[in-house]
């Protein structure tokens, strides 16, 4: 089992929608909770970051994390076709720095 | 200001050959956390370095190795090249190592044929 679940997509929304994002983790000891944008043929972007269980927002952009259930997710509200690309989940473990990735789900928002 | 500078952005090496990759980071960084990134294993952690020291490593095999210079500017070296070392290398840099700090640079791609 992969520390970091994602399901790979693609996710297709049409324009205006609300994209959500899900993303599990294995070990219980994860501290802190990354979701990435990687456009095609560019580098990892941060949108978000989590601490504590419930939701933070960000403009149009929520993460929502259950410890319990160990999920978090990203809703992408009003979305625009300028938000399709890989979205990346990654954690950290305990007090280390080191980021633990999912293997990202695609989205694909339809004009 | 600048931003995280990886050189080259693009390389093509044999098999058993060995590489050289460079990564600046932004004035006033001292980590410098280097992930490879391949299509079926994603990105993945391979080490951390801070003022000098690596701090994280990450499950590659000692074949790739780094160091970081007083300037903060690092260094990752792959020897004896495999063809699935085929990824593009990224480097991150923050001021203390801190995920949610990150700038990561925008990459060398590297082939190994």
């Amino acid at each position: 089992q992969k520390e970091v679940e994602q399901n790979s997509g693609p996710l297709s929304v049409p324009e205006g929608a609300i994209a959500s994002l899900n993303c599990t983790y294995s070990d219980r000891g994860s501290q802190s909770f990354f979701w990435y944008r990687q456009y095609s043929g560019k580098s990892p972007e941060l949108i978000m970051f989590i601490y504590s269980n419930g939701d933070k927002e960000d403009g149009r952009f929520t993460a929502q994390l259950n410890k319990a259930s160990q999920y978090v997710s990203l809703l992408i509200r009003d979305s625009q076709p300028s938000d399709s690309a890989t979205y990346l989940c990654a954690v950290t473990l305990d007090s280390s720095y080191k980021l633990i990735f999912g293997s990202g789900t695609r989205l694909l928002v339809r004009p | 200001k600048a931003g995280v500078t990886q050189t080259p952005r693009y390389l093509i090496k044999t098999r058993g050959q060995q590489v050289t990759l460079s990564c600046s980071p932004i004035s006033g960084h001292r980590s410098v956390s280097w992930y490879q990134q391949t299509p079926g294993q994603g990105l993945q952690f391979l080490f951390e370095y801070f003022s000098e020291t690596q701090r994280n490593k990450g499950n590659f095999p000692g074949r790739f190795s780094g160091r970081q210079f007083s300037n903060s500017r690092s260094e990752m070296n792959v020897s004896t090249l495999e063809l699935g070392d085929s990824a593009l290398y990224l480097c991150a840099s923050s001021l203390q190592g801190d995920p949610d700090g990150y700038t990561f640079g925008s990459g060398t791609r590297l082939t190994v044929v």
